[in-house]
């Protein structure tokens, strides 16, 4: 079963628009970090957020925002007014404390979201 | 300061010749990671060390593939005997600490094409 789950695996939107990318996570540890990556199509991965656990507050930063809700197991990823610079593949990863509380810390990726945004 | 670097940036090779993938961690970084992103499979893991310890060698798909960091820096990645479905980008990519806490920050890749 797949541990990070990005159902929505393109969007396409109009410049301007607001856009939610949605990321599922299955996990037995009560401690484990969220992440998102953004992939644009030089190919790098990008570092945007990290979130742990124990903190459900969102986060806003400029036109990005994200929604950690654990009661859904997810943390859902909006883009406010999109931009053409905007697009890229989206991933969202998760990293688990483990059983012994000394896990490597490997991320497990969802497959990604390709958002294309159009002037 | 200087981020992941990754060479080469493209390497194509034929089937059953060994090639060597290098990366350059961030410096002060403890941990480095090294993942595999093809179209079938996405992002996967493949190994992982943090400073003098043994590394995690979980992720590696077969034995053909190995890996080393000399000095607790710049680690290379061997592939043996490679096969086309190797081919696949691969990525490096470092934190400072290591764990499930810390940011991992990603190199550019390497593009393995084998023929």
């Amino acid at each position: 079963a797949q541990k990070v789950t990005q159902a929505q695996t393109e969007i396409s939107v109009v410049e301007k628009e607001d856009v939610t990318l949605d990321c599922v996570y299955e996990t037995r540890d009560t401690t484990y970090y969220l992440f998102w990556y953004k992939q644009p199509p030089s190919g790098e991965l990008v570092f945007l957020i990290r979130r742990n656990s124990f903190d459900e507050q969102n986060e806003i930063s400029g036109r990005y925002s994200w929604n950690f809700q654990k009661s859904t197991s997810s943390f859902n990823f909006t883009i406010t007014a999109s931009q053409v610079v905007d697009s890229a593949v989206y991933f969202c990863a998760l990293s688990e404390r483990g059983n012994y509380g000394g896990s490597q810390g490997n991320l497990i990726f969802g497959k990604g979201t390709k958002l294309s945004v159009k002037p | 300061g200087a981020g992941v670097s990754q060479s080469p940036s493209n390497k194509v090779t034929e089937k059953g010749k060994d090639v060597e993938l290098r990366c350059d961690p961030i410096s002060g970084h403890t941990a480095l990671y090294w993942y595999r992103q093809s179209l079938g499979q996405g992002l996967e893991f493949l190994i992982y060390f943090q400073g003098n310890s043994a590394p995690d060698k979980s992720g590696l798909p077969s034995d053909r593939f190995s890996a080393e960091r000399t000095g607790g820096s710049v680690s290379t990645l061997t592939i043996q005997r490679t096969q086309q479905e190797d081919s696949a980008v691969y990525l490096c990519a470092s934190s400072l600490g290591g764990g499930h806490t810390d940011t991992q920050y990603f190199g550019p890749g390497t593009r393995l094409t084998v023929l």
